[in-house]
């Protein structure tokens, strides 16, 4: 069975500050995906970027980046000089294509960015 | 534009009143997947649909149907509601398979009385 974990449940940080969110992944497959998806207060959901098991090349988009560590079975997330409009709740989750074509979720880490 | 649309946003009902919240994409997306978001729980699959008759459970498929009878349609069906149903449903929709990027509706909120 495949498991997300996001130990921080809501983090606040101060506007310009950097923050880290933190997923933890788990996995028998060799082959999997992870994503990282944004909500924004408005409620809607928004992809963010998705990786593949063979792929741990670190990904940046802006202020924006991704850090992808098998050997500590994490996919974490940084946003340098955070904005008010990071604050959002952010998802990670992953997908094992051994089998069924089941999503799972992180329960999601509710950042706060204060002006 | 391509859009999950779902419907309807709110609803309040009462218990045991059969009800169905639509799901329609226009993107011929083969993957889609409804979820139900709650505090402190996140997001958990109820269904998802790999193509037209296919579905299968997610992880919290109890008191839920689906159909998928169309590609651009997937409606769940609550036979039965429960109080513990009161949550906020998402749909979604992905080209190909689950190892795509998930389009999301703008969610469904349930008050189940």
């Amino acid at each position: 069975a495949q498991k997300v974990t996001q130990a921080q449940t809501e983090i606040s940080v101060v506007e310009k500050e950097d923050v880290t969110l933190d997923c933890v992944y788990e996995t028998r497959d060799t082959t999997y995906y992870l994503f990282w998806y944004k909500q924004p207060p408005s409620g809607e959901l928004v992809f963010l970027i998705r990786r593949n098991s063979f792929d741990e090349q670190n990904e940046i988009s802006g202020r924006y980046s991704w850090n992808f560590q098998k050997s500590t079975s994490s996919f974490n997330f940084t946003i340098t000089a955070s904005q008010v409009v990071d604050s959002a709740v952010y998802f990670c989750a992953s997908f094992n294509s051994g089998g069924y074509q089941k999503v799972t979720f992180g329960i999601g880490t509710k950042l706060q960015v204060i002006p | 534009e391509a859009q999950v649309t779902q419907n309807p946003r709110y609803l309040i009902t009462v218990t045991g009143k059969k009800l169905t919240v639509t799901c329609s994409q226009n993107m011929n997306h083969e993957y889609m997947s409804w979820y139900r978001q709650d505090p402190g729980l996140g997001l958990r699959q109820i269904y998802y649909s790999m193509n037209v008759e296919v579905t299968d459970k997610g992880d919290v498929p109890e008191g839920y149907k689906v159909s998928r009878k169309e590609k651009r349609n997937f409606p769940l069906i609550l036979e039965s509601p429960s109080p513990n149903q009161t949550s906020l449903y998402f749909c979604a929709s992905s080209r190909g398979r689950a190892d795509q990027p998930q389009h999301f509706g703008d969610g469904t909120r349930l008050s189940i009385l």
